[in-house]
């Protein structure tokens, strides 16, 4: 079936070091992925999206990651502030055709220790 | 500001009252969407809407209604016939064009607890 999981739920980091947050998808067809970050509370804001003709996409301190051959996408925030600690989802939306829904993984909670 | 806005923050409910969520968003995107979250959870689809007037069932749609009469608003309604309605509440929005993908935007959630 469909799923998009993570590899860990929590991960805890020192301030300064980089951060790798993990996801797993298993529908082959994904062909858009998108990172979350969610503050307790609050509403997903959008971090960053790769589409499957990429490998690697960079934006402010953040670099994702898609391996197509093993289906894994990763997130990674360079030197991570407290600031980022939040929970990160994943989310994929690759049936193709018209459709917009974007499934979500459980996310990982992200603890940036000062 | 361009945004989504969604309220109450908090809404408290009675068993067997049916309540209505607002959701309004100014960015002029088509599609809108409605999702519950549930602690430790990630967000599961319960209706969403490419276009005025119409709208199909996500993943979760028993004992939830909606609307989408405007452009701009797509109100959400938790029914009695919804056995486990306290959860936390989202909205989103996204432009569509074409064959690609956009990213949806958030709002900041309503809080629905049912006493």
């Amino acid at each position: 079936g469909e799923s998009v999981g993570l590899h860990l739920p929590t991960l805890s980091v020192q301030e300064g070091d980089n951060s790798i947050i993990n996801c797993a998808y298993s529908n082959s067809a994904s062909d858009y992925f998108i990172w979350y970050k969610q503050e307790s509370g609050k509403g997903p804001q959008f971090i960053i999206d790769i589409r499957s003709n990429m490998d690697k996409r960079q934006g402010q301190r953040v670099t994702v990651l898609l391996n197509k051959t093993v289906k894994h996408l990763s997130l990674q925030i360079a030197a991570t502030q407290p600031g980022d600690s939040a929970v990160y989802f994943c989310a994929e939306n690759g049936r193709g055709g018209s459709n917009y829904k974007l499934t979500f993984g459980k996310g990982t909670l992200l603890t940036v220790n000062p | 500001d361009g945004g989504i806005t969604q309220s109450p923050k908090y809404l408290f409910r009675k068993e067997g009252q049916n309540v209505t969520l607002s959701c309004e968003q100014n960015l002029n995107h088509d599609a809108m969407y409605w999702y519950r979250q549930d602690p430790g959870q990630g967000l599961r689809l319960i209706y969403y809407s490419q276009i005025v007037n119409d709208f199909q069932k996500g993943d979760i749609a028993e004992g939830y209604s909606v609307s989408r009469e405007k452009k701009e608003s797509f109100p959400l309604t938790v029914t009695s016939a919804q056995k486990n309605p306290t959860a936390f509440y989202l909205c989103a929005s996204s432009k569509i064009s074409g064959m690609s993908y956009n990213e949806q935007f958030f709002g900041p959630g309503t809080r629905l607890t049912v006493l």
